[in-house]
């Protein structure tokens, strides 16, 4: 069965530092997804990043990265410059091959200080 | 970008009532919807699976009876919670995904408390 780890229940960092949330996954599928969204108190999910599985090189979206490596199956976000409007829950979730339905870890819940 | 709208965004109701929540793709069509469930500081728990124009496919362990969803157009997915009890209050939120498959996304959720 597949299955998302975030072992990390919270995380604080200073702001303009760096933060990596970690994220492990299991799945004997060849073809997936991984996806990280924020998701402030509001409850709203914001998407922030993608990894397809046959990528070859980690995404990046800004100040978001992905350090994806496959036969580790971790998929860890790197935050980088941390920002006070960061302080959120973090999740990461695995698409299933052929669908689009998503399966969630427990989520990191990062608070950025001053 | 796609946007998905959920509503009503917070509902209160008392206990045996039936509780409706709409989810709509605004910009793109969707033929799959999904209904996750999150209780207050844990993760997202998948409920079902809409498909337009047919049965939706719940999730080991969800009862199909006491949440009835229909998706009865490409744009159009309604949960709703039958005789809604305390234990069902929850925060209930659906996604979908666009022509690109690499985001999925979320409306922005309905907070269910039950009375």
């Amino acid at each position: 069965a597949q299955k998302i780890t975030q072992t990390q229940p919270g995380m604080f960092v200073q702001e303009k530092e760096a933060v990596t949330l970690d994220c492990t996954y299991d799945t004997s599928d060849p073809s997936y997804g991984l996806f990280w969204y924020k998701q402030p108190s509001s409850g709203e999910m914001i998407f922030l990043i993608y990894q397809g599985s046959y990528d070859q090189q980690n995404a990046t979206e800004g100040r978001y990265s992905l350090n994806f490596q496959k036969a580790r199956k971790s998929a860890n976000l790197v935050i980088s410059a941390s920002q006070l409007g960061d302080s959120a829950m973090y999740l990461c979730a695995m698409r299933e091959a052929n669908t689009d339905k998503l399966i969630f870890g427990t989520g990191t819940r990062l608070q950025v200080f001053p | 970008g796609a946007v998905v709208s959920q509503h009503p965004s917070r509902v209160i109701c008392k206990s045996g009532t039936s509780v409706k929540i709409e989810c709509r793709s605004l910009d793109f069509q969707a033929t799959t919807m999904f209904w996750y469930r999150q209780f207050p500081k844990q993760s997202l728990m998948l409920m079902a699976t809409s498909n337009e124009g047919s049965k939706a496919t719940y999730e080991q362990g969800v009862e199909k009876d006491k949440f009835l969803i229909n998706h009865a157009s490409l744009t159009l997915s309604t949960l709703t919670v039958t005789s809604a009890h305390p234990e069902d209050s929850s925060f209930y939120i659906c996604s979908a995904s666009g022509t690109d498959h690499e985001k999925l996304f979320f409306g922005s959720g309905t907070q269910l408390s039950v009375l």
